[in-house]
């Protein structure tokens, strides 16, 4: 079974901490994606990967930063926690898109989520 | 010209009616167009989705509706179910990019 796995489901930290955000998945899958949920904005990318050590911004990057190390593993870093960054935290993956013989197969598959609260 | 608008932003419908929800793009490249699905405490879902080389698909009680030339599409929820109650994304993707554009949700309540 399909499995994304975040490492936290509820964070609070401090205004001006450095948060890290962690993300593994077990498919195999090229890129991973990290998004935060906002009422009334919808999901918003933050940044993507699409292969180890590459990374790309996304909509919204100021105040983050990204770090795929190996494979399975996508991290998201707070540099300086800011209550504006307190929100809904997804973590997606996927299959490559070019790589994709079958339909679906671009399907994003998210994590439960890490609900995060800068005080 | 990356946005992806959805509409309403909410939505009750009584139990056995249709719910539908819409949404429209701007970028001619798009080509995916995926429905997620998205209950409380948990990630959306992939709940069907549809390429621009066909105007329509079902999947049970779950259709989406596709025009090309409005470049619009909705969901239909037939006989709808208090188990349906959920937030729903639409979204797309296009061109060489693994990136989807979402719209904004849609949280549906169904009454029973």
């Amino acid at each position: 079974d399909v499995k994304v796995t975040q490492s936290s489901r509820y964070l609070v930290k401090r205004t001006g901490e450095k948060v890290f955000l962690e993300c593994v998945q077990d498919m195999d899958h090229e890129n991973m994606f990290w998004y935060r949920q906002d009422p009334g904005l919808g999901l918003r990318l933050i940044y993507f990967s699409y292969d180890v050590k590459m990374k790309e911004k996304g909509d919204i990057p100021e105040g983050y930063s990204v770090s795929r190390e190996k494979k399975e593993r996508f991290s998201l870093i707070l540099e300086s926690a800011s209550t504006n960054q307190t929100s809904m935290y997804l973590c997606a993956s996927s299959s490559q898109r070019e790589t994709s013989v079958f339909y679906g197969e671009e399907t994003q598959y998210f994590g439960p989520g890490t609900r995060l609260l800068v005080l | 010209q990356q946005q992806v608008k959805q509409s309403p932003q909410s939505l009750i419908v009584q139990k056995g009616g249709i719910s539908i929800i819409n949404c429209a793009y701007e970028n001619t490249a798009f080509d995916y167009f995926p429905w997620y699905q998205q209950f409380p405490g948990k990630g959306p879902a992939l709940l069907i989705a549809i390429r621009p080389d066909v105007s329509e698909k079902k999947e049970g009680r779950f259709t989406i509706s596709f025009n090309k030339s409005a470049k619009q599409f909705s969901l239909h929820i037939m006989d709808s179910q208090p188990g349906d109650s959920a937030t729903y994304f639409c979204a797309a993707s296009g061109g060489a990019t693994n990136k989807l554009i979402f719209g904004t949700g849609t949280l549906l309540a169904v009454q029973p």
